[in-house]
């Protein structure tokens, strides 16, 4: 079974332009999750989708974020205008009725 | 609010060292406690889980008791290898919640 896609694995973007991460969850998995680690702290949780919906969107920083997950398979997220505290690693998850499994990672900086 | 704290790091052992990685937490409910390790260059994984009290979960030589009454759910190993290198992710997940709170991680560095 494939895993958890993320890409970019890397983005470097200027502060003011746009970003836009995708994660593929593994096939089936009705659950998709958005965590990011900024600086080094602890990884937080930014958004939970089942299928379409947002569960909880709770972590979401500001409205720079946007979450997306049309027709239930992958999600995008959009970060727009980049700030410069926005550099970190955006990680996805899935999961169905188990554990997650996480996809690699996005590492975004903005300069 | 639901936290987790971990030892702060990095860490560095030699090969066959005795590890222990601290980790504490407060929680409303009653957690679910977990390890998760990132190899340089992969994705985050689990390395083992408790879900209650008492219990210990273990793989690949690590090991980790779930203590309610010291909140705390440190993860140790008797001798740790090169490969052992990772950081580290303390994470709890209240009963009927989905969403993960970690610590900050703990990196940890075995030379040979």
């Amino acid at each position: 079974e494939a895993g958890v896609t993320q890409f970019p694995s890397h983005s470097v973007i200027e502060k003011g332009q746009t970003v836009t991460l995708r994660c593929d969850p593994i096939s089936g998995h009705d659950n998709l999750y958005w965590y990011r680690r900024v600086m080094g702290k602890e990884i937080k949780f930014l958004l939970h989708f089942v299928k379409e919906s947002k569960q909880d969107e709770s972590g979401m920083p500001n409205n720079r974020f946007l979450a997306e997950r049309t027709g239930g398979t992958y999600s995008t997220l959009k970060v727009q205008p980049a700030e410069l505290e926005d550099s970190g690693v955006y990680f996805c998850a899935s999961s169905q009725e188990g554990g997650y499994t996480f996809g690699s990672g996005t590492r975004l900086t903005v300069v | 609010g639901d936290s987790v704290t971990q030892m702060e790091g990095p860490v560095t052992l030699s090969e066959e060292a005795f590890l222990t990685i601290n980790c504490t937490y407060t929680a409303t409910g009653y957690p679910s406690l977990f390890w998760y390790v990132q190899y340089p260059g992969e994705g985050l994984q689990l390395l083992l889980k408790a879900t209650k009290a008492d219990d210990k979960g273990s793989n690949k030589g690590f090991e980790a008791t779930y203590r309610k009454e010291t909140t705390s759910f440190h993860l140790e190993k008797g001798s740790v290898q090169v490969s052992d290198s990772a950081v580290y992710f303390c994470a709890l997940m209240i009963q009927g919640a989905q969403k993960l709170v970690f610590g900050q991680g703990t990196r940890l560095t075995i030379n040979p």
